[in-house]
């Protein structure tokens, strides 16, 4: 993998179900993934900042983990509520790209009350 | 603790001419990164300033070209504006070799 990328790009579910996005990046020179929640108007707003292989991080509702070695990280979310609506972005730093974030192009979650 | 702002929030400008976006850091911080998100992707790093010199850069063109003062803020310029560049600007300050980064909400420019 040469690029990040993010799956599935739109993601429509009730509020109260659980859900869970993938953010796949280059293993090879991996440093750093970070994860955002970006809602509309608004500032991109960091979630976590993941570095060792098996990592796993959680806020409130909201986890993720960390695969280095095959180039994974999975971002959950559990008992969805409508103001977790918003578009996740997760970007990676390589350890030669000084502190360059390379983004993936974003998940898009809609929460229905 | 002030986070990071831009100005402005909304410009449009015409094919051909020059822009100037602006970006206060947050207090404490002395690196700022500026990325470019068009319209369905993920941001794109333009370039990034540190002690008030660029310390890399993407794969953008020359007529991007930036500024970092002694306060820590920073300008992106556009010039020769192109119809492509019609994007959202989001200014990120850090602390370098920190590795969190304080985004800002972004300018959003119209290129017509």
């Amino acid at each position: 993998i040469l690029n990040v990328e993010q799956s599935p790009q739109s993601l429509h579910v009730q509020e109260g179900d659980s859900t869970n996005f993938t953010c796949s990046f280059p293993s090879s020179n991996f440093y750093a993934l970070h994860w955002y929640r970006w809602e509309t108007a608004k500032s991109p707003e960091a979630l976590f900042v993941m570095t060792l292989n098996g990592d796993e991080k959680k806020k409130g509702r909201i986890s993720a983990t960390l695969n280095t070695k095959e180039g994974y990280s999975y971002l959950y979310i559990k008992g969805s509520q409508p103001e977790d609506s918003a578009t996740y972005l997760c970007a990676s730093i390589g350890r030669n790209a000084g502190n360059m974030l390379t983004f993936g192009g974003g998940t898009r979650l809609m929460v229905k009350p | 603790e002030t986070g990071v702002t831009q100005s402005p929030t909304h410009l449009i400008k015409t094919r051909g001419q020059q822009v100037t976006l602006r970006c206060s850091s947050q207090s404490g911080h002395n690196t700022v990164s500026w990325y470019q998100q068009a319209l369905g992707q993920g941001p794109q790093f333009i370039f990034q300033y540190y002690r008030e010199e660029e310390n890399g850069r993407g794969n953008f063109p020359p007529r991007f070209s930036g500024l970092q003062f002694p306060n820590y803020s920073s300008e992106l310029n556009v010039n020769a504006l192109e119809l492509d560049d019609s994007a959202l600007y989001l200014c990120a300050s850090s602390i370098q070799g920190a590795r969190g980064y304080t985004f800002g909400s972004g300018t959003r420019l119209t290129v017509v």
